[in-house]
């Protein structure tokens, strides 16, 4: 069965690095996202991207984010000057979008990332 | 997206049906109800979805209302492995995921 692949699963960072997190989206799905988690709490929306281009991001997504399709297969999250407050799991997710009726999105794995 | 409602948490016995309620009273013609769920921190897994009709693949049952103000997840026969958090989704889009309802399935 197809799936997303993200890698690496654990990153550890400085506080102030760049880190780039990569994700391998289904092969035929056409939209991206990430989200991310912090220990204990909710599953949150950071961003969409479809066509090369930003879909929808939330509040989270300020300018230290960044999102790309360096290739026709993977999507990145580029986080420019890491916090202590980002550590936290990020997902990849990819779907099909065949309308409304069926936007199903198919989650990694996740990247565990740990600024210190 | 409509805001849903769902326990915090509930029991189960291992090879009982499973029955997860979520209330989403101010959900709106175009949104579709998802179900995800979350093992153990591992990426969210689509279980299933619904507009108004109830539904059923190879993991899940869902039933939603004739209002749509409310719906059920039913596992039919829980494992062990069904242990994880569950999350009822009302969307035309996002998904934008809440606390969930930890589902403990006992031996």
């Amino acid at each position: 069965e197809p799936e997303v692949t993200q890698t690496p699963s654990h990153q550890v960072t400085q506080m102030g690095q760049e880190v780039i997190l990569r994700c391998v989206p289904i092969s035929n799905h056409l939209y991206f996202y990430w989200y991310r988690q912090i220990l204990g709490q909710k599953v949150e929306f950071l961003v969409s991207f479809y066509n090369n281009e930003i879909s929808e991001k939330s509040e989270i997504f300020d300018d230290q984010f960044s999102v790309e399709r360096p290739d026709g297969s993977n999507f990145t999250l580029k986080i420019r000057s890491t916090k202590l407050e980002d550590s936290a799991m990020y997902f990849c997710a990819s779907s099909a979008w065949q309308g409304i009726a069926k936007n199903i999105q198919y989650f990694g794995a996740g990247t565990r990332l740990s600024v210190l | 997206d409509a805001k849903t409602t769902q326990p915090t948490s509930m029991d189960c016995a291992e090879g009982r049906a499973a029955n997860l309620p979520c209330n989403h009273s101010t959900i709106s013609g175009n949104e579709y109800v998802y179900w995800y769920r979350q093992i153990h921190s591992q990426g969210p897994q689509y279980i299933i979805h619904g507009l108004k009709n109830n539904e059923t693949n190879e993991m899940a049952s869902l039933i939603i209302t004739e209002d749509r103000k409310s719906s059920t997840l039913i596992l039919p026969h829980a494992t062990l492995r069904d242990t994880a958090v569950y999350y009822c989704i009302v969307t035309s889009y996002k998904l934008s995921f809440g606390a969930g309802t930890t589902v403990t399935v006992r031996a």
